[in-house]
């Protein structure tokens, strides 16, 4: 039972590519989540899923999309990366109450 | 809106003492509070919740956490601090009901002094 698994791990990226940030659980659960970490401003929530098939914008949505593969997999895109996008992404999933957290991928953008 | 405060960006206590971090909480209707610890370098881990019933709730590492509704707080309490303790910890928020969003606060830093 890995939980959640996030890859890759780290990641640097120049101004202007793309990458796909991958996530996958298997707990069974219904909800999955993407935030990002910065210094001073706790935990911001990307995108959610509800439920597979769904998806819906959270506090900083714009830059990225989401895809809810299957139950298991939510992936979060970064179509062209922007230096503001630096940060730690992090991965969870819930069955409704309390959250499971991937390791995180620590992205820098330059 | 719902919000969630940490009004301590860090902590200090020495080892064998009692700690306390504080969180207040805003949200509409009833809450579900939650705390989370985090390492360095690590995801987040569940401590505890508060969903319903008795306002003491236990969890893991001998942690515990208070719900006063009066108040809006949800503290977080351990007895006796350990070294290990020494981590950042998060305050979460959900209203009651459906699927709803968490709101996370900003956290606060741990340092237990040996």
């Amino acid at each position: 039972n890995a939980g959640v698994t996030q890859t890759p791990k780290f990641q640097v990226l120049k101004t202007g590519q793309s990458m796909t940030l991958q996530c996958a659980q298997d707990m069974n659960h219904n909800s999955m989540y993407w935030y990002r970490q910065d210094p001073g401003m706790g935990l911001r929530l990307i995108y959610y899923s509800a439920s597979e098939g769904t998806t819906d914008k959270g506090e900083v949505p714009n830059g990225y999309n989401v895809s809810r593969l299957n139950k298991r997999e939510f992936s979060l895109r970064l179509e062209s990366a922007a230096p503001s996008q630096t940060s730690v992404y992090f991965c969870a999933s819930s069955d409704g109450y309390e959250q499971y957290f991937g390791p995180g991928t620590r992205l820098t953008v330059t | 809106a719902q919000s969630v405060a940490q009004p301590e960006d860090q902590v200090n206590v020495a080892e064998g003492n009692p700690l306390t971090v504080k969180c207040t909480y805003s949200v509409s209707g009833n809450p579900y509070l939650f705390w989370y610890v985090q390492y360095p370098n690590r995801g987040l881990q569940f401590l505890l919740k508060y969903i319903t019933g008795d306002n003491l709730v236990k969890g893991s590492y001998g942690f515990e956490a208070e719900f006063n509704k009066s108040q809006t707080s949800f503290h977080l309490k351990k007895p006796s601090a350990l070294v290990s303790d020494s981590a950042l910890y998060f305050c979460a928020v959900r209203p009651w009901g459906g699927y709803q969003k968490v709101t996370f606060g900003i956290g606060t830093k741990l340092q237990v002094i040996p």
